[in-house]
């Protein structure tokens, strides 16, 4: 079975840029959840998906970061204008639906760089 | 509102010794506990959980951590460190009733001296 995946594992992008992260989960998993890890900081919650909804997005820091999943299947998160400050390794995980819930899988994180 | 306090952003040891990485929650409802390791250039796995029932859970690589209601605490523990334990550990914890939301620790490094 394989595991959830993210695309690109890096990107090095100018400030003012816009740049789209991606994750695939894995097959069948409702859940999917992004994180991010700002250099020296801890891991941080930034939002997640049920099917294709929304349920909590309120680790999101702003209106440049817009995430979607549509059809329920990957993901997207797009930061529009990229600034300094968003740097960092974004995660994406996902877990089923059911008993087994709380337990998440990881994926490798794409390591993002704002110049 | 949930919070993790990793006592130690690095901790050292050297290889056969005792590992002990210390976490401790704040949580006003029911906690689920997680360990995760995240090795050098890759991605977070799940080293162990406590959602229920037993309070000693054993995880993978001989680790294993303690739910103690009573301090707030889930410590991890190896009784013989490898060389190839040498990675960054995260506790985290989430909601048994609502919001699945991972909320983590800091982070502890840990190195393995030959």
């Amino acid at each position: 079975e394989a595991g959830v995946t993210q695309f690109p594992s890096h990107s090095v992008i100018e400030k003012g840029q816009t740049v789209t992260l991606r994750c695939d989960p894995i097959s069948g998993h409702d859940n999917l959840y992004w994180y991010r890890r700002v250099m020296g900081k801890e891991i941080k919650f930034l939002l997640h998906f049920v099917k294709e909804s929304k349920q909590d997005e309120s680790g999101m820091p702003n209106n440049r970061f817009l995430a979607e999943r549509t059809g329920g299947t990957y993901s997207t998160l797009k930061v529009q204008p990229a600034e300094l400050e968003d740097s960092g390794v974004y995660f994406c995980a996902s877990s089923q639906d059911g008993v087994r819930r709380e337990t998440q899988y990881f994926g490798p994180g794409t390591r993002l760089l704002v110049l | 509102a949930q919070s993790v306090t990793q006592l130690g952003s690095h901790v050292s040891v050297s290889e056969g010794a005792l590992v002990l990485l210390r976490c401790n929650y704040s949580s006003s409802v029911p906690p689920y506990l997680f360990w995760y390791v995240q090795y050098p250039n890759q991605g977070l796995q799940l080293l162990l959980k406590y959602t229920t029932g037993a309070t000693l859970v054993k995880g993978i690589n001989g680790f294993e951590a303690e739910f103690k209601k009573s301090e707030t605490s889930f410590h991890l523990t190896k009784p013989s460190a490898h060389m190839s334990d040498a990675a960054e550990y995260f506790c985290a914890v989430s909601d048994q009733w609502g919001a699945q939301k991972l909320v983590f620790g800091q982070g502890t490094r840990l190195t393995i001296n030959p």
